[in-house]
């Protein structure tokens, strides 16, 4: 079974802290994925990467940045997290091309006071 | 935004099968169309998916139209497990780029009643 693994389910952060998540799948995938989820805006991406070093922004890139060193590992870094910055992330990994499934992590709440 | 438009809630009886619609009458030639389900604090599980042809597996049937703008999934026999927010999503076919990605929208709350 493909496995995805996030560093924590749950975090707790102060306003301008830099916040670090980290995603690592089993799979040898080659497209992983971070989104956001909120109450009443389902799932938003944030940014995706196809290969290592290679990213692309999502739909709601603005206060947040990537890094994916090794394909297994795609980090989501909150440079100066804000209240708004509250919220449930998402980790997700496929096989290269998009027709493939993707495969989510167990996410982690993030909030930041 | 979303392309698919989906009921908000339903309830279906334990051991009945529960029909999901879902209508998206703007897909493409190259779109598929997926199912993903979220249980309660999981992230969101994938089902099935399909281009034009009816597609079966161990977790569900997808039927889509043949004017491909609707289709349903069906999960035979329900479960109180099987109670979850489950997501229709339409995907273009290629590779690399903003194309794979997934657009969630509100979905479907499908509760299983015992």
């Amino acid at each position: 079974d493909v496995k995805v693994t996030q560093s924590s389910r749950y975090l707790v952060k102060r306003t301008g802290e830099k916040v670090f998540l980290e995603c690592v799948q089993d799979m040898d995938h080659e497209n992983m994925f971070w989104y956001r989820q909120d109450p009443g805006l389902g799932l938003r991406l944030i940014y995706f990467s196809y290969d290592v070093k290679m990213k692309e922004k999502g739909d709601i890139p603005e206060g947040y940045s990537v890094s994916r060193e090794k394909k297994e590992r795609f980090s989501l870094i909150l440079e100066s997290a804000s209240t708004n910055q509250t919220s449930m992330y998402l980790c997700a990994s496929s096989l290269g091309g998009t027709t493939y499934e993707q495969y989510f992590g167990p996410g982690t709440r993030l909030t930041v006071t | 935004d979303a392309k698919t438009t989906q009921p908000p809630s339903m309830d279906c009886a334990e051991g009945r099968a529960a029909n999901l619609p879902c209508n998206h009458s703007t897909i493409s030639g190259n779109e598929y169309v997926y199912w993903y389900r979220q249980i309660h604090s999981q992230g969101p599980q994938y089902i099935i998916h399909g281009l034009k042809n009816n597609e079966t597996n161990e977790m569900a049937s997808l039927i889509i139209t043949e004017d491909r703008k609707s289709s349903t999934l069906i999960l035979p026999h329900a479960t109180l497990r099987d109670t979850a927010v489950y997501y229709c999503i339409v995907r273009v076919v290629g590779y690399g780029g903003s194309q794979g990605n997934l657009i969630f929208g509100k979905g479907t709350k499908l509760s299983v009643k015992p």
